[in-house]
């Protein structure tokens, strides 16, 4: 079974800090991704990544970064954290094939900026 | 820019009875991919579709996909509560980089007894 942990699932930070958010998958996945889930927005992808130090612009970058220094840890980074980046972090996985893109998602981390 | 509309959004239907949800997507692709969220947790993956005309079927839950009319249905036979969650498609498409899903806003399921 493919697992995808994250580091943790409830986070509370005040404004202004530096979060770091952290995803580990087990099965070997080339493509790792970085979503926000908020009420009424559905799934918004933030970063990508295909391989170790590479990664790609979603939909809403802005705000955050990312790091990806070894195949199985993708990490989120907000700079500087703000009330408006308190939401639902989902992390996931899949292969790189061309038969199924199948997304392998974490539990998901709560973050609360205040 | 590839668009995926689920439909309804809202869906509250009473145990015992059926309904299909609605997915459509605007680019070609033959990969679709079915999600269920329970209040709280992350998605879990249901069916993956890998070509025209596939049918998937699990439990009280069947999905389609016609990709001429770009369109998947998640079909609920019977339904129970157990079966109350927030269900997503999910396309990969051509114009987008390789690997990327574009997900529908989810389909916000309740069933009552």
């Amino acid at each position: 079974d493919v697992k995808v942990t994250q580091s943790s699932r409830y986070l509370v930070k005040r404004t202004g800090e530096k979060v770091f958010l952290e995803c580990v998958q087990d099965m070997d996945h080339e493509n790792m991704f970085w979503y926000r889930q908020d009420p009424g927005l559905g799934l918004r992808l933030i970063y990508f990544s295909y391989d170790v130090k590479m990664k790609e612009k979603g939909d809403i970058p802005e705000g955050y970064s990312v790091s990806r220094e070894k195949k199985e840890r993708f990490s989120l980074i907000l700079e500087s954290a703000s009330t408006n980046q308190t939401s639902m972090y989902l992390c996931a996985s899949s292969l790189l094939r061309v038969i199924s893109y199948e997304q392998y998602f974490g539990p998901g981390t709560r973050l609360t900026v205040t | 820019e590839l668009k995926v509309e689920q439909n309804p959004l809202f869906l509250s239907m009473q145990e015992g009875k059926n309904y299909t949800i609605y997915c459509n997507y605007s680019t070609t692709s033959d990969r679709l991919y079915w999600y269920r969220q329970d209040p709280g947790k992350s998605l879990e993956s249901l069916f993956v579709l890998l070509s025209n005309g596939a049918v998937k079927q699990e439990g009280r839950l069947m999905a389609s996909l016609d990709t001429k009319a770009r369109l998947s249905t998640l079909h609920i036979t019977a339904a129970v509560h157990d079966l109350s969650a927030t269900y997503f498609c999910a396309v990969d498409g051509v114009e987008t980089s390789g690997s990327r899903l574009t997900f529908g806003e989810g389909t916000q399921l309740t069933v009552n007894p």
